[in-house]
């Protein structure tokens, strides 16, 4: 069972537009979303990340949007550049057992097209 | 400062050999964590560490084993090799916040 969702594998969008990235979550625990980007053979990088007592952060090109009570976020890219090319992973946290844990959804591929 | 780095980059094992994954990281942060990526799955948490000499399970250890006898260094074993254990495993390190940070992976491939 899935507890983080992301539903598109793949995005394609024209330079210079609009990259929204969505993902669903269905565990109430959750209190921190996080997105990290990550090239071929690297690892992930963290990007951009939101609580869950806010609803939107921002930092230069990337803004992240939280609906608690729809358990969906969104990553924005504006404007998209081609070097944006890359998977995306939105990943939530919760601590569990002894630690803070991630879990991560499956992943979305975004190309932008030149 | 090489934040996480990853021992070795490929390997190829046959079924029923063992090896270990070694994982360093520069940063001083007492947690360190195990995932592997499948296709068309996200990373999932095989062990993790909550600093020196302590481990727990994650969501798939099964198959797995790990130690962390220095602080920097966290190592994942497989005492027999399984072509279901054919993965990406990456490592990552953290504060114990939210952030973590990742290694660049081990493509393991089991014959």
């Amino acid at each position: 069972d899935q507890q983080v969702k992301q539903n598109s594998p793949s995005l394609s969008v024209q330079e210079g537009r609009i990259s929204i990235l969505n993902c669903d979550y269905t565990n109430s625990m959750f209190d921190y979303f996080l997105w990290y980007k990550k090239y071929p053979a690297e690892g992930p990088t963290f990007l951009i990340s939101i609580s869950s007592i806010k609803d939107k952060n921002e930092d230069g090109r990337f803004t992240v949007f939280l609906n608690k009570s729809a358990k969906h976020l969104s990553l924005h890219i504006v404007p998209s550049q081609p070097g944006d090319s890359a998977v995306y992973f939105c990943a939530a946290s919760a601590v569990s057992g002894s630690a803070r844990q991630l879990t991560f959804g499956s992943g979305t591929q975004l190309t932008v097209l030149p | 400062n090489a934040g996480v780095t990853q021992t070795p980059k490929f390997r190829v094992l046959k079924t029923g050999q063992s090896m270990t994954l070694l994982c360093a990281q520069d940063m001083n942060h007492e947690y360190m964590y195990w995932y592997r990526q499948d296709p068309g799955m996200g990373l999932r948490l095989i062990h993790y560490s909550v600093g020196e000499g302590t481990t727990a399970k994650g969501e798939v250890p099964d198959g797995y084993n790990v130690s962390r006898l220095k602080k920097q260094n966290f190592l994942l074993g497989l005492e027999s090799a399984a072509p279901s254990q054919t993965s990406v495993y990456f490592c990552a390190s953290g504060a114990g916040r939210q952030v973590q940070f990742f290694g660049p992976g081990t493509r393991l491939t089991v014959l």
